[in-house]
């Protein structure tokens, strides 16, 4: 069965600090794509970042990047120069290809503080 | 404007007293399936739905029915709501297999008294 693990369950930083949130995942498919998703105060989802299986490339958008290593089964998110809107829990999420029920299987979540 | 809407926002009932919460989504998905919220836990899946008429169980179903009569709705039934299913609920669609962004409707605040 797949897994999504989130160790931190909070993080509070002060503003324009680089945060790192960390995100390891269980699975036995060979192809399966995982996804970061933010929940700002308001409470809605919001898709940030989704990346196969086998595109192992880390990539970066403006202050957000992010690490996939397979041979640690690790897809941790970057915030460089965290402000006080990046404040929100972030997901991180992981589908799995086959299986008839091919669901985004969540973490728990980190909530992350940053205070001006 | 592609997008899922979920309905109402908030809500507040008693033990008891049948609701629904809908789900509508304009952008021609198969896959639609309804996930709650609470704290610590992260997001459950509580059903799914491969494609009309084709239902079946998450990971925490009990207390919860669903229909799938037509492409677009996805309505979420609890038939006598009990205090334990105070939480947020979202509504979610996407194409099948979930390789792309999987779409989330606004959410659901429940409380249950």
């Amino acid at each position: 069965a797949q897994k999504v693990t989130q160790a931190q369950t909070e993080i509070s930083v002060v503003e324009k600090e680089d945060v790192t949130l960390d995100c390891v995942y269980e699975t036995r498919d060979t192809t399966y794509y995982l996804f970061w998703y933010k929940q700002p105060p308001s409470g809605e989802l919001v898709f940030l970042i989704r990346r196969n299986s086998f595109d192992e490339q880390n990539e970066i958008s403006g202050r957000y990047s992010w690490n996939f290593q397979k041979s640690t089964s690790s897809f941790n998110f970057t915030i460089t120069a965290s402000q006080v809107v990046d404040s929100a829990v972030y997901f991180c999420a992981l589908s799995e290809s086959t299986g008839a029920n091919s669901k985004l299987t969540f973490g728990k979540g980190i909530t992350l503080s940053v205070r001006p | 404007e592609a997008q899922v809407t979920q309905n109402p926002r908030y809500l507040i009932t008693v033990t008891g007293k049948k609701l629904t919460v809908t789900c509508s989504q304009n952008m021609n998905h198969e896959y639609m399936s309804w996930y709650r919220q609470d704290p610590g836990l992260g997001l459950r899946q509580i059903y799914y739905s491969m494609n009309v008429e084709v239902t079946d169980k998450g990971d925490v179903p009990e207390g919860y029915k669903v229909s799938r009569k037509e492409k677009r709705n996805f309505p979420l039934i609890l038939e006598s709501p009990s205090p334990n299913q105070t939480s947020l609920y979202f509504c979610a669609s996407s194409f099948l297999p979930i390789r792309g962004e999987a779409f989330f409707g606004q959410g659901t605040r429940l409380t249950v008294v």
